[in-house]
């Protein structure tokens, strides 16, 4: 079966420190990956989307980046992160092929001190 | 513009009440797939159903029944003899296969609390 990680579970960060978050995806091969912000008493935003491997389309202009370096990891970052940064960040797969069902991982909460 | 709307922000029901959320949307594409997540307050999101948009059939799985109705644009979501348990935010998403690699649109969510 397939499992989604997420680490951490939890960050607290400077203002203008820089971020880090990983995902992994395992039991699977080339699944659309997905990053999305949820900011606190807001749906759901999507981030980034990738298809495959260094392939990655953004969604929303602003100061994170993704990255895919391998099959089954997708990394969100930060060189500077802003108090605007805070949130839940959600990493999702799908099978490829695009109308699949999304599965979820844990979530990271990210504060932004 | 919204996507997908959820009108209502908190639901408080009291146990074994029946509980209906709702869910409209909106779309031009002619193929498209609805979805029910659950968050609870852990904070995952635990997929409910997809249906197609060709699929006008409505499913029951236990206590819950999803009504979709493509002339009124809904997808409305049924818990039956609610429980505590199931108090939670409910998001409606629906994805388009556009540019966007089928990424999900989401409503803003229904907080469902249900009481002993």
């Amino acid at each position: 079966s397939q499992t989604i990680h997420q680490w951490p579970a939890t960050l607290v960060q400077p203002v203008g420190s820089p971020l880090s978050l990983e995902c992994t995806v395992e039991g699977t091969s080339n699944p659309n990956l997905y990053w999305y912000r949820q900011a606190a008493g807001r749906g759901l935003q999507l981030l980034f989307y990738s298809v495959g491997i260094g392939q990655i389309s953004s969604e929303v202009p602003q100061n994170l980046s993704a990255s895919r370096p391998q099959d089954r990891q997708f990394i969100l970052s930060s060189k500077k992160l802003l108090l605007s940064d805070s949130g839940f960040y959600l990493c999702a797969w799908s099978e490829a092929g695009g109308e699949e069902t999304q599965y979820f991982g844990p979530g990271t909460r990210l504060l932004v001190l | 513009a919204q996507k997908v709307t959820q009108a209502q922000t908190e639901i408080s029901v009291v146990e074994k009440e029946d509980v209906t959320l709702d869910c409209v949307y909106e779309t031009r594409d002619t193929t498209y797939y609805l979805f029910w997540y659950k968050q609870p307050p852990s904070g995952e999101l635990v997929f409910l159903i997809r249906r197609n948009s060709f699929d006008e059939q409505n499913e029951i799985s236990g206590r819950y029944s999803w009504n979709f109705q493509k002339s009124t644009s809904s997808f409305n979501f049924t818990i039956t003899a609610s429980q505590v348990v199931d108090s939670a935010v409910y998001f409606c998403a629906l994805s388009e296969g556009t540019d966007s690699g089928y990424a999900l649109n989401f409503g803003k969510g229904t907080s469902l609390l249900v009481t002993p």
